[in-house]
């Protein structure tokens, strides 16, 4: 079995300053890991997955999220927030023979402060 | 490409009738996972189809069933609705065994409210 825990439903954050969104992860196979944004009442969109190659995983906007084996942990960070991330941050994992059915966190809900 | 697409946006019903919502998966995918999102929670798994036939099954009851067709688009039937069943409806679609199995495309979701 699979689980996410997402530290934090919410999350706010001056502009320019550094976000960090965590999300914590129990596997019993090693896992595939995601993190997704979503927009008021829009589908999800993948910021960035880890798929067991490089631990620091670059993804999209200049997020970036390390993988910590040690800590079951893959938080995601952006140095310097903008107005525009403002948005509901997912974190999921999966299978890596399944990245189809994946296990979700409840979400985190980033706001940037002008 | 057109990308994951989801018919209809929005959907209203009652009670106890029955719902039927479609998906058509990205160019080149041939898998597609269902998903229910609850207002303020994350995506849960319901079932996942690959060749016509479901492969994967999350804890959903069986008032919910689903169905591929040789095109790999897919519905999702929701039989005898209750308004616990109110949510957005993802679909999701990837590639099986393929260059894109790691990473699933979403569409924009069915909105359906149950009154």
């Amino acid at each position: 079995a699979q689980s996410v825990t997402q530290l934090g439903s919410h999350v706010s954050v001056s502009e320019g300053a550094l976000v960090l969104l965590r999300c914590n992860y129990s596997s019993s196979v090693p896992p595939y890991l995601f993190w997704y944004v979503q927009y008021p009442n829009q589908g999800l969109q993948l910021l960035l997955k880890y798929t067991s190659a490089a631990t620091l995983v670059k993804g999209i906007n200049g997020f970036e999220a390390e993988f910590k084996k040690s800590e079951t942990s893959f938080h995601l960070t952006k140095p310097s927030a903008h107005m525009s991330d403002a948005a509901e941050y997912f974190c999921a994992v999966s299978e890596p023979t399944n990245a189809g059915k994946s296990t979700f966190g409840d979400g985190t809900t980033l706001t940037v402060k002008p | 490409d057109a990308g994951v697409t989801q018919s209809p946006t929005h959907l209203i019903k009652t009670r106890g009738q029955q719902v039927t919502l479609r998906c058509s998966p990205k160019s080149g995918h041939d898998t597609v996972s269902w998903y229910q999102q609850a207002l303020g929670q994350g995506p849960q798994f319901i079932f996942q189809y690959y060749e016509e036939e479901e492969r994967q099954r999350g804890n959903f009851p069986d008032r919910f069933s689903g169905h591929q067709f040789p095109n790999y688009s897919s519905e999702l039937n929701v039989n005898a609705l209750l308004l616990g069943d109110s949510a957005l409806y993802l679909c999701a679609s990837n590639g099986w065994g393929g260059p894109s199995y790691n990473e699933q495309f979403f569409g924009p979701g069915t909105r359906l409210t149950v009154l």
